[in-house]
């Protein structure tokens, strides 16, 4: 149990091009979903944790304007890059928690590797 | 300061043997859970082992066991027995009980297993 999906796995789009990405709890309710990124050969950095139903919140730093977050279901969470630019080029990652599956933990989808043109 | 800490970048083991990838922490929660994830080259990130701080005894998960040495703030994972595929980058992290939903990640270890 405890699978989380993420599509595409990768994808390359054009400069000024926006580009959505889906994370999907399969086989349980995600009550918070996270968005991670991660360059290469570094650690993950969370970008913003979100709850169904609610406004994500975005760590410092973030814009909020380019990384759209929309969790519409409580087993879909969408990451949208807005206008993207080759140094959003990088590996997105998110997670999801559930409040009855293994609380204390949080299960990663298989990540999406984005490269900007 | 840094939340978790991972000193080793690289590290290198003989198939079959075991091997102790190093994680101390900074927290002044008295509650936070502590946690393994393995990444392959693949990218996913795979959970391996959680601590809870209140937890008495060390957490075990087949060949994967963390050795929690609270007042040293430290949460080493130690496989044993390593296997050509435990080859991976392993991260440690660390979830507080203030903003339980927050994790801190390490930057994490290149774990190489020899033939």
């Amino acid at each position: 149990g405890a699978v989380v999906s993420q599509h595409p796995s990768w994808v390359i789009c054009k400069s000024g091009t926006s580009v959505k990405i889906e994370c999907r709890s399969l086989d349980f309710q995600a009550t918070t979903m996270f968005w991670y990124r991660q360059f290469p050969k570094q650690s993950l950095m969370l970008m913003a944790t979100s709850n169904e139903g609610s406004k994500a919140t975005y760590e410092q730093g973030v814009e909020k304007d380019k990384f759209l977050i929309n969790h519409a279901s409580l087993t879909l969470s969408t990451l949208t890059v807005t206008s993207a630019h080759p140094e959003d080029s990088s590996f997105y990652i998110c997670s999801a928690k559930s409040g009855t599956v293994g609380p204390d933990t949080q299960y990663f989808g298989p990540g999406t590797r984005l490269t900007v043109l | 300061a840094q939340k978790i800490t991972q000193t080793q970048p690289g590290m290198f083991v003989q198939e079959k043997e075991a091997v102790t990838l190093d994680c101390t922490y900074d927290t002044s929660d008295p509650s936070y859970g502590l946690f393994w994830y393995k990444q392959p080259s693949s990218g996913e990130m795979i959970f391996l082992i959680y601590q809870g701080s209140y937890d008495q005894q060390n957490a075990t998960e087949g060949r994967y066991s963390l050795n929690f040495q609270k007042a040293r703030k430290s949460a080493n994972l130690v496989i044993s027995a390593s296997q050509l595929g435990d080859s991976a980058m392993y991260f440690c992290a660390m979830r507080e009980e203030y903003n339980f939903n927050k994790f801190y990640f390490g930057s994490g270890t290149k774990l190489n297993v020899k033939p």
